[in-house]
């Protein structure tokens, strides 16, 4: 079975850091690009980074870029999500996605499936 | 690619047949179009993708259509568990965007 285990979450202040890890299981972690995606309480989903399967090539949407990096181990089959200077309005529950299909280098996109349950993210003094 | 989805509420009975709307703001490359559901506390699931292809275990109630700037998604025949909210997204083009939600209720 696939699964994807998101940990990592919490309640911070606003400024400092905080690193997400997704654990991937029940396929090969190193053949696929993975995704984060991000949705604020009663929010609607807001897409934040991909990074191809070989790590090789990144994308940070604007609203993080500069603060968050995305990286993986693919010798421990974990994603992360390396959070800096956070502000009140990245508290959401973040999820770990992998892309629907193997492509190796890319971060393109050709769906997301399957998504992790979600780790939630408080930033607040 | 802005995404606009219509109605934002829907309020249908079970038995009915639900028929949700995405605009895109330009074309989308290639049909590259998906919708997923979504209820209460769970993450999203993967319903639709390339605009018109059921995903692995999706009942064929489920059906999407449409090209360039217009898109549907079309549930045939309620059924209880499908009263959530739906998102479509576009990921032919950087970045990639979703529309901001449907919810589907029960009247």
């Amino acid at each position: 079975e696939v699964q994807l285990v998101e940990s990592g979450g919490g309640l911070v202040q606003p400024g400092e850091s905080l690193r997400l890890s997704c654990e991937a299981s029940g396929f090969t972690f190193s053949n696929y690009a993975m995704h984060w995606v991000r949705q604020a309480p009663e929010k609607g989903l807001e897409y934040i980074s991909v990074i191809s399967n070989d790590g090789g090539r990144t994308y940070h949407a604007d609203s993080v870029k500069g603060r968050f990096i995305i990286s993986r181990d693919n010798s421990k089959n974990t994603l992360y999500l390396h959070m800096g200077s956070l502000r009140p309005e990245d508290t959401a529950v973040y999820y770990c996605v992998r892309d629907r299909r193997v492509v190796p280098g890319a971060i393109l996109s050709w769906g997301f499936d399957p998504w992790g349950q979600g780790t939630l993210v408080t930033v607040s003094s | 690619i802005v995404l606009t989805q219509s109605p934002a509420t829907l309020s249908l009975s079970p038995g009915e047949r639900a028929t949700l709307s995405c605009g895109a703001s330009q074309s989308v490359t290639s049909s590259y179009l998906a919708w997923y559901q979504q209820k209460p506390g769970l993450a999203p699931r993967l319903l639709i993708y390339d605009a018109s292809s059921r995903a692995t275990g999706i009942p064929d109630r489920f059906s999407g259509s449409g090209s360039g700037t217009d898109f549907t998604l079309t549930i045939s025949r309620l059924e209880p568990e499908d009263f959530a909210v739906y998102y479509c997204q576009q990921y032919g083009s950087s970045p990639i965007t979703f529309g901001q939600g449907t919810r589907l209720e029960i009247k």
